[in-house]
């Protein structure tokens, strides 16, 4: 049982270059969530999938899109990416009984 | 913004004292969770306690929720040197209820040292 598996798991882009950050999740979750951490900042939500099919909002969206591929997969996009996305990021399912996975992050930095 | 604020920001003690985190949140909740992250390593969940608990067990931990004063704490006993790690609190981002538990505002954590 693998839990929630991110990949890559670090990755060096130059500015203006785009990449997509992979996560699949195989416990069976509808909710998944993509965050970001930074140094002396916490975790903070970009995107999150409630459900298979849709995609809503977080506290910190702008620069990314998402898409939720079917239920196990949510995946996060950098179209053009900046300096300023450097950071961890971390992808999560959630279950009904109040408990989030996270993955092992991916680490990224933007030069 | 962030809700949830700890304190202290940095704790160190001995291996087999207890260790105590707080936490400040700002807006009403249905529930506060505690997470433990190891240096490079993901988040991993350790406790939910629901707005109408006022205390909950887990092993060794012991967490309060006070919802007239916005805080909780999460209490350590014993600790081992294994438990050194950032610990963090997170309660539900934007509107209270619903089933996406994941969908959450985190504090920017207590780092707990344990020296053996």
């Amino acid at each position: 049982n693998a839990g929630v598996t991110q990949t890559p798991k670090f990755q060096v882009l130059k500015t203006g270059q785009s990449m997509t950050l992979q996560c699949a999740q195989d416990m069976n979750h509808n909710s998944m969530y993509w965050y970001r951490q930074d140094p002396g900042m916490g975790l903070r939500l970009i995107y999150y999938s409630a459900s298979e099919g849709t995609t809503d909002k977080g506290e910190v969206p702008n620069g990314y899109n998402v898409s939720r591929l079917n239920k196990r997969e949510f995946s996060l996009r950098l179209e053009s990416a900046a300096p300023s996305q450097t950071s961890v990021y971390f992808c999560a399912s959630s279950d009904l009984r109040g408990e989030a996975f996270f993955g092992q992050g991916t680490r990224l930095t933007v030069v | 913004s962030q809700q949830g604020e700890e304190d202290p920001q940095a704790l160190s003690i001995q291996e087999g004292e207890n260790a105590t985190m707080n936490c400040s949140y700002k807006t009403s909740i249905n529930n506060l969770q505690w997470y433990r992250q190891n240096s490079g390593r993901g988040l991993v969940h350790l406790i939910l306690i629901r707005s109408n608990e006022r205390e909950k067990h887990s092993g060794r931990l012991r967490v309060t929720l006070d919802t007239s004063k916005k805080s909780s704490s999460l209490l350590i006993t014993a600790s081992r040197a294994a438990d050194t790690a950032s610990y963090f609190c997170a309660t539900p981002l934007g509107k209270a209820g619903g089933t996406s538990y994941g969908k959450l505002t985190f504090g920017q954590g207590t780092i707990l040292t344990v020296h053996p």
